[in-house]
């Protein structure tokens, strides 16, 4: 199946159980964070986001939370299922002279065990 | 269907010869991105368009250029092929810097 990176670090949950993804993130100056999902042979499909000025957001079964001190954001997912198993990006977005920019994080692989 | 179109979906061709993909954003998105997936770089951010201008570039080769047409299409022409450009390459288009959308990418090797 199509991989997005031969050496991504690996969660392996049960299915039920509750996922947690970090992400450290790299500029202090980030206004706007993703998360997005990618799925073999898909393209990133967005899960939820949050600006920085808010620390948690919640969406269906999802939750965002972000640490601005530590430059730390990580997605939460209740009741993991077999059909989360997929590849997690963070994104940060900010802007520089030359525009605004969305730089992604390296991935975790996600695997929902039945 | 996440609304951005990206044609074709696979694309295979040989060393040293040149290609475009094409991007159509979202309805009302005026912001386009180019970004490229290889296997052991994750999502790499290319360049960015926006309203028919560049606005952003990234780590994009002198061999690779793209434009943004009044329609707000984008092209990415990739030249002078490597074995090493065989990757997915994915558009995204957004609404300033907001609400970020792909498509489902291209995947081109290169033989």
């Amino acid at each position: 199946g199509e991989s997005v990176g031969l050496h991504l670090p690996t969660l392996s949950v049960q299915e039920g159980d509750n996922s947690i993804i970090n992400c450290a993130y790299s500029n202090s100056a980030s206004d706007y964070f993703i998360w997005y999902k990618q799925e073999s042979g898909k393209g990133p499909q967005f899960i939820i986001d949050i600006r920085s000025n808010m620390d948690k957001r919640q969406g269906q079964r999802v939750t965002v939370l972000l640490n601005k001190t530590v430059k730390h954001l990580s997605l939460q997912i209740a009741a993991t299922q077999p059909g989360d198993s997929a590849v997690y990006f963070c994104a940060e977005n900010f802007y520089d002279n030359a525009g605004n920019m969305l730089t992604f994080g390296g991935g975790t692989r996600l695997m929902v065990k039945p | 269907d996440s609304g951005v179109t990206q044609t074709p979906k696979h694309l295979i061709t040989a060393t040293g010869q040149r290609v475009t993909l094409r991007c159509s954003p979202r309805s009302g998105d005026l912001s386009v991105y180019w970004y490229q997936q290889s296997l052991d770089q994750g999502l790499q951010f290319l360049i960015q368009y926006y309203n028919g201008e560049e606005r952003a570039k990234g780590n994009i080769l002198e061999r690779f250029s793209a434009q943004q047409f009044p329609d707000l299409h984008s092209e990415l022409n990739l030249s002078s092929l490597e074995l090493g450009d065989s990757a997915l390459y994915f558009c995204a288009s957004s609404v300033v810097g907001y609400g970020y959308t792909f498509g489902s990418g291209t995947r081109l090797t290169v033989v």
